[in-house]
């Protein structure tokens, strides 16, 4: 099982509709992640959040948004997306001065009509 | 600056022969590589890494690679394939860490395939 929770595991919205991702980790991790992976593509980062502060932002477009609200949590705030927004949306943490090793979550797939 | 090559996006081997999947890395440090693999709208699972120490690292599910400085690869091999390894495996590298977060830069994947 893993240890890293991302919900839902499936979401379909419009192209006007607001909607969230959510991702959870229980391991003391400081460092959370945001990973968007097209089909037979590697992920990509979008987010890196370390010590609950925004690091990376890999020039996202604005109608995506993160939040950490605290150590354990992260979420990815959708509005406005765009039928090329289609993805699987990857959550991932790691500890900070560890090995680089990021731990994953199984991710959400979002469909955007 | 670091990349990953995989060599092959695709591998097809037979039941119960050799899994060699090919990965080479450029980074002005020493490194920290690892092996991922991801099975169908799955996450990715971690296989092994390399750190530190012993060059021949051995993962999880019969895998192992070997980490050769000289030829800056880190090649992953298994000795005998089981249809349930079919999936993707993405090879990556990683700066050495300080105290901030690290990140991964991915390969661009092999898909491996196992037939009967």
């Amino acid at each position: 099982d893993t240890e890293v929770t991302q919900t839902p595991k499936h979401l379909v919205m419009g192209m006007t509709n607001k909607k969230s991702l959510k991702c959870e980790q229980h391991m003391g991790h400081r460092a959370m992640y945001w990973y968007k992976q097209k089909a037979k593509k590697p992920p990509e980062l979008m987010f890196v959040y370390s010590y609950e502060k925004l690091s990376i932002n890999e020039s996202v477009p604005s109608r995506f948004s993160p939040e950490c609200p605290n150590s354990s949590l992260l979420n990815l705030h959708l509005h406005a997306l765009q039928p090329e927004d289609s993805a699987l949306y990857l959550c991932a943490s790691s500890q900070p001065g560890s090995t680089g090793e990021l731990f994953f979550g199984e991710g959400s797939r979002l469909t955007v009509l | 600056a670091q990349s990953v090559t995989q060599l092959g996006s695709h591998v097809s081997v037979s039941e119960g022969a050799l899994v060699l999947l090919r990965c080479n890395y450029s980074s002005s440090v020493p490194p920290y590589l690892f092996w991922y693999v991801q099975y169908p709208n799955q996450g990715l699972q971690l296989l092994l890494k390399y750190t530190t120490g012993a060059t021949l690292v051995k993962g999880i599910n019969g895998f192992e690679a070997e980490f050769k400085k000289s030829e800056t690869s880190f090649h992953l091999t298994k000795p005998s394939a089981h249809m349930s390894d079919a999936a993707e495996y993405f090879c990556a590298v990683s700066d050495r860490p300080s105290g901030s977060a690290r990140q991964l830069t991915f390969g661009s994947g092999t898909q491996l395939t196992v037939l009967p």
